[in-house]
């Protein structure tokens, strides 16, 4: 596809269970950067990945939370134990090269936990 | 932790108005985005200022980055249905994160 795509769209799941987030970005893009959105506010920024590693992991919240993109292209978003504070829409992000270039977005996964 | 704050938070408006939507920090960036967003969407980037003092203008809408690159501005002129919305400032310190404003949700009713 053109843009960046993400599944599942929704996720509903309870309280201690794990989930995955899946993002594929533009292709040649190499950046790719995990937002969390909670209703009517701005995105938080979570990680960010150059390539096949993880440049800068400072807006993870916790070690609950993984990312991985082995290959440099598809990102998943890992959460373990999820807890009911970790219901947002969480937001992929990829850009051709880092720094300031344009972050084309996905339509991102809402993600509830009961 | 560079935050931004934007005001106002929500906004409803009739079609033909104008409005300007603030956005401060304490905090310089190297640059600053406007993005809009739409329900079940992502943000979609508007602009980019770079420059301290910098105009940029997009049809009805006028950005503007401040002297000293702490803040910035957007005015829409003739405001219409279509420009309903979640609009976001983001601005970056040199690395490759955005960090986000509050957010200000406009309506624009006909």
């Amino acid at each position: 596809g053109a843009g960046v795509s993400q599944t599942p769209s929704n996720k509903v799941t309870e309280k201690g269970k794990y989930v995955e987030l899946r993002c594929d970005p533009i292709s040649g893009h190499t950046a790719l950067y995990w937002y969390r959105q909670s209703l009517g506010q701005g995105p938080e920024f979570l990680i960010y990945f150059q390539g096949t590693g993880a440049a800068d992991d400072s807006g993870l919240p916790n070690d609950r939370f993984f990312a991985v993109r082995p290959e440099g292209s598809v990102s998943t978003l890992k959460i373990q134990r999820t807890e009911r504070g970790d219901s947002a829409v969480y937001l992929c992000a990829s850009s051709l090269i880092p720094g300031y270039n344009e972050q084309f977005f996905g339509p991102g996964t809402r993600l509830t936990v009961l | 932790t560079q935050l931004l704050e934007q005001s106002p938070q929500f906004l409803s408006i009739q079609e033909g108005e104008n409005l300007t939507v603030y956005c401060n920090s304490s905090s310089v960036f190297s640059s600053l985005q406007w993005y809009r967003q739409e329900p079940g969407e992502g943000p979609v980037l508007l602009v980019t200022v770079v420059t301290g003092g910098e105009v940029k203008k997009l049809k009805r809408l006028t950005f503007q980055f401040g002297d000293a690159r702490k803040d910035s501005s957007l005015h829409i002129t003739a405001a219409q249905p279509g420009d309903t919305g979640l609009y976001l400032c983001a601005g970056t310190g040199g690395g490759n994160k955005l960090t986000f404003g509050t957010g200000t949700q406009l309506k624009v009713e006909l």
